[in-house]
């Protein structure tokens, strides 16, 4: 069966970083892209970056890129997202997703979210 | 980036009714367009892929159509547990997601 568990959200204050955790099971997270999706409270979805399969090419949206990484510990079968300058407009509750194969952006699986609350 | 603008924001039905939402597409972008559900305090779940493509174990009541710019999310007779929101998105660039359908108890 295929699990996602993210971990690591916290209240954190602007300026500051956090290291948020995806950790997988029931499949080789290698093989297939993987997401971070966010959500804003009382807001819709918005895709913050992907890591691709195999090749580990990533891809981050226009508001995060250049303050998140993404990286994968394949050993562990981990994801993880590093969030610096974070941002009063980066609180949100964060997803991660698995895609359908290693290049696609259809989300098959995704974990239950873990909250992120930036605030001074 | 594709921007999607889904219609309406939200809809007030009954149990039984016919539903049917639109995904509208700033660009052709042929099929590559998913339809995902959310509920309250859960996360999203994948219903239709590539337009009209239904995800395993999603009730058949759940059907997907369109191409090109313009998508259609259908519920052929809605169950008490379709009450949720749900989301258009594209996967033919850059991901984006639309702002969302919510389904009200009329």
């Amino acid at each position: 069966e295929v699990q996602l568990m993210e971990s690591g959200g916290d209240l954190v204050q602007p300026g500051g970083s956090l290291r948020l955790s995806c950790a997988a099971s029931g499949f080789i997270s290698i093989t297939y892209a993987m997401t971070w999706v966010r959500q804003a409270p009382g807001k819709g979805l918005e895709w913050v970056c992907t890591i691709k399969g195999g090749d580990a090419f990533t891809e981050y949206a226009d508001s995060v890129k250049g303050r998140f990484t993404i990286s994968r510990d394949n050993s562990r079968n981990t994801l993880f997202l590093f969030m610096n300058s974070l941002r009063v407009e980066d609180t949100a509750i964060y997803y991660c997703a698995r895609a359908i194969d290693g290049s696609s952006s259809t989300f098959v699986y995704w974990g239950q979210g873990t909250l992120v609350t930036v605030s001074s | 980036d594709i921007q999607l603008t889904q219609s309406p924001s939200s809809l007030s039905v009954s149990v039984g009714d016919r539903v049917t939402i639109t995904c509208r597409a700033s660009q052709n972008m042929a099929i590559f367009l998913n339809w995902y559900q959310q509920k309250p305090g859960k996360a999203p779940k994948l219903l239709i892929y590539a337009g009209s493509n239904l995800h395993s174990g999603v009730p058949s009541r759940f059907s997907g159509s369109g191409s090109g710019t313009d998508f259609t999310l259908t519920i052929s007779s809605l169950q008490p547990e379709d009450f949720a929101t749900y989301y258009c998105q594209q996967s033919y660039t850059i991901p984006t997601f639309g702002q969302g359908t919510r389904l009200e108890t009329k």
